[in-house]
């Protein structure tokens, strides 16, 4: 069965710390994984990932996928109080259906 | 380009009646989805277009929910009678060529119904 769980459900720091989240995923036929942020608006795209490119960085942000083991992570390095929010992966599944994983609340504390 | 633009941005309404979403995708995106997001199930896919045509609706909840693309900048999301458990956020969201690619989310829709 297709699906896409992220880990952990929340999580809360303190400003300067170094996070790590997870995206596992199952998919017949992987195409990409796509990481979002979200805060109180729409989601906004922050990565894509794909066979021929599985590692992508943009200033203390990062991403990483592992096709064997079929995850993805994401690090977000020296916290601010502005990363917080909710980051979303997703996955496109067949029939061409980009599906979200949960999410993973993300608080920052000062 | 202005982004995916959605309206209303609030809705409130009374069980029964008929509500209608609007969005207008980026031009040139040949792909338009709508989902919802609630905290219980997060962002559900409702319905996705390819130019104009409905591909997969699966995601559509119930005969209540019908959506049109009757143009390229144009899309509605309906539903018809609303209900108490339809109150959500609703995003529009387009991408350009292939849908595996980065979707360009609208601000959304919060319908309330009371």
């Amino acid at each position: 069965e297709d699906k896409v769980v992220q880990s952990p459900l929340s999580l809360v720091v303190h400003e300067g710390d170094t996070v790590t989240l997870n995206c596992s995923y199952e998919v017949t036929n992987f195409r990409s994984l796509l990481w979002y942020k979200q805060e109180k608006k729409a989601p906004t795209f922050l990565f894509m990932l794909t066979s021929s490119g599985i590692e992508k960085k943009s200033g203390r942000l990062s991403s990483i996928l592992d096709k064997k083991e079929l995850f993805s992570i994401l690090n977000i390095t020296a916290t601010q109080t502005g990363d917080s929010a909710v980051y979303l992966c997703a996955v496109p599944f067949g029939n061409e259906k980009l599906t979200f994983g949960t999410g993973t609340r993300l608080t920052i504390i000062p | 380009d202005a982004g995916v633009i959605q309206s209303p941005r609030h809705e409130v309404t009374e069980m029964g009646q008929e509500v209608t979403l609007r969005c207008k995708p980026i031009s040139g995106h040949d792909y338009l989805f709508w989902y919802r997001q609630t905290m219980m199930r997060g962002l559900e896919l409702l319905i996705y277009f390819n130019n104009n045509v409905p591909i997969d609706d699966s995601g559509m909840p119930e005969d209540r929910f019908s959506a049109k693309m009757p143009n390229a900048s144009f899309s509605t999301l309906k539903i018809q009678p609303s209900e108490p458990r339809d109150s959500a956020v609703y995003f529009c969201a387009s991408s350009l060529r292939s849908f595996w690619g980065e979707a360009f989310f609208g601000q959304g829709t919060r319908l309330t119904v009371v």
